[in-house]
């Protein structure tokens, strides 16, 4: 089945800085590669996804990347405000169920 | 239109119990997935139902069982609780089904303590 490596685990910037998590996955039949944050207290919530037939896609400040032929993918987050501070999870799956990475817990000071 | 929700919010129970989660799906959604979430293991896929059918399984023993009503509404079931079992159970639910449509809409979970 899938497997889904993350990292790192945890991550501190200071405000303003770019924050880049990373992923790998196992499975080469996987198209779907979600990125959720989870806030305190709150369930995962979808920030951005991409599809195996894009490489790149962004949405203001944040963006992902995908490497097909390496089972990578990475989420960049530019300009790093507090608010974006939360446990970051990165998905990966096709028709079956995705699967989760274990997670990077992402602080920004300011 | 109201989120993904899941009662209880909390509870506690001996080893050796069985509990049993509630999970309401967004309107119109048809898929719900359980994931089991832990401090050192992060998110951990249990199972999802779709029109009432189990579709897909992870890698728990038989103790975890679900099912899902023909309203989507979905239960899941611990049976013989174990100490390992503490944790916060996330519910989420899409239109057909996490890999095809995207995206997951997650409750806030239930905290399950394990004494």
């Amino acid at each position: 089945g899938e497997n889904v490596e993350q990292h790192p685990s945890t991550l501190s910037v200071q405000e303003g800085d770019s924050a880049v998590i990373k992923c790998t996955y196992s499975d080469s039949a996987s198209n779907y590669f979600p990125w959720y944050k989870q806030e305190l207290g709150k369930g995962p919530q979808l920030i951005i996804d991409i599809r195996s037939n894009v490489g790149e896609k962004k949405d203001q400040r944040i963006a992902v990347t995908l490497n097909k032929t390496a089972k990578h993918f990475s989420l960049h987050i530019t300009e790093t405000q507090p608010e974006d501070s939360a446990v970051y999870f990165c998905a990966a799956g096709r028709e079956t169920a995705l699967i989760f990475g274990k997670g990077t817990t992402l602080s920004v000071s300011s | 239109k109201a989120g993904v929700t899941q009662t209880p919010r909390y509870l506690i129970k001996t080893r050796g119990q069985q509990v049993t989660l509630s999970c309401s799906p967004i309107s119109g959604h048809r898929s719900v997935s359980w994931y089991q979430q832990t401090p050192g293991q992060g998110l951990q896929f249990l199972f999802e139902y779709f029109s009432e059918t189990q579709r897909n399984k992870g890698n728990f023993p038989g103790r975890f069982s679900g099912r899902q009503f023909s309203n989507s509404r979905s239960e899941m079931n611990v049976s013989t609780l174990e100490l390992g079992d503490s944790a916060l159970y996330l519910c989420a639910s899409s239109l057909d089904g996490s890999g095809n449509t995207g995206e997951l809409f997650f409750g806030e979970g239930s905290r399950l303590t394990v004494l």
